[in-house]
């Protein structure tokens, strides 16, 4: 079964661009989680799906940034205008049930630098 | 890869009581953080803690790197701190989570 996937890898973009991070959690997974890691610091919730809803985003840091998941599937993480401070590694993650007592099946992650 | 393990894996205790929860890691890791899961699931920052020691309230995190190993103190639990703890390390943006602990705190 294959696992949580992200896409790109890595992306480097200036300051002020646009950049849109995919994921695509296991398959049947109605749950999916985005989390950050800037640079040297801990890792972050930021948003939180069931199905297409958004169950909780109290953790996106500004309007800059944009969460979707259209169809309840593949999610899509953009941040337009891109800042330097928006630079790290965001990681998504998946799991079947959300009553705290599912595992996290996390992805690879997206590392994305702001130049 | 890094094995991360926690135990134990079940914990059930009185409220007021003291509880602390053990991370092991097999291999030098850049960071180490502390997570407790809420009801809904998400995965909650409690300490961000490659090394030494620090206190927020009734919860405080060691981490001895030289001896891999982690560790979670919670003094005087309440019945809110029942749920899922998560110690999680990375090294070169790999994370590793260890199974995580299950604490049921009794009133």
């Amino acid at each position: 079964e294959a696992g949580v996937t992200q896409f790109p890898s890595h992306s480097v973009i200036e300051k002020g661009q646009t950049v849109t991070l995919r994921c695509d959690p296991i398959s049947g997974h109605d749950n999916l989680y985005w989390y950050r890691r800037v640079m040297g610091k801990e890792i972050k919730f930021l948003l939180h799906f069931v199905k297409e809803s958004k169950q909780d985003e109290s953790g996106m840091p500004n309007n800059r940034f944009l969460a979707e998941r259209t169809g309840g599937t593949y999610s899509t993480l953009k941040v337009q205008p891109a800042e330097l401070e928006d630079s790290g590694v965001y990681f998504c993650a998946s799991s079947q049930g959300s009553r705290g007592s599912y595992e996290q099946y996390f992805g690879p992650g997206t590392r994305l630098t702001v130049t | 890869g890094i094995q991360v393990e926690q135990s134990p894996p079940d914990l059930i205790l009185q409220e007021g009581a003291n509880s602390t929860l053990r991370c092991n890691f097999s291999d030098s890791v850049n960071n180490l953080q502390w997570f407790h899961q809420n009801p809904w699931g998400q995965l909650i920052n409690l300490f961000y803690i490659p090394s030494g020691t620090k206190q927020n309230g009734r919860l405080s995190a060691t981490t001895v790197a030289t001896e891999r190993y982690s560790l979670l103190y919670i003094s005087s639990s309440q019945t809110t701190d029942s749920g899922v703890y998560f110690c999680a390390v990375d090294r070169d943006d790999k994370i590793i989570f260890g199974k995580g602990t299950r604490l049921h705190i009794l009133p």
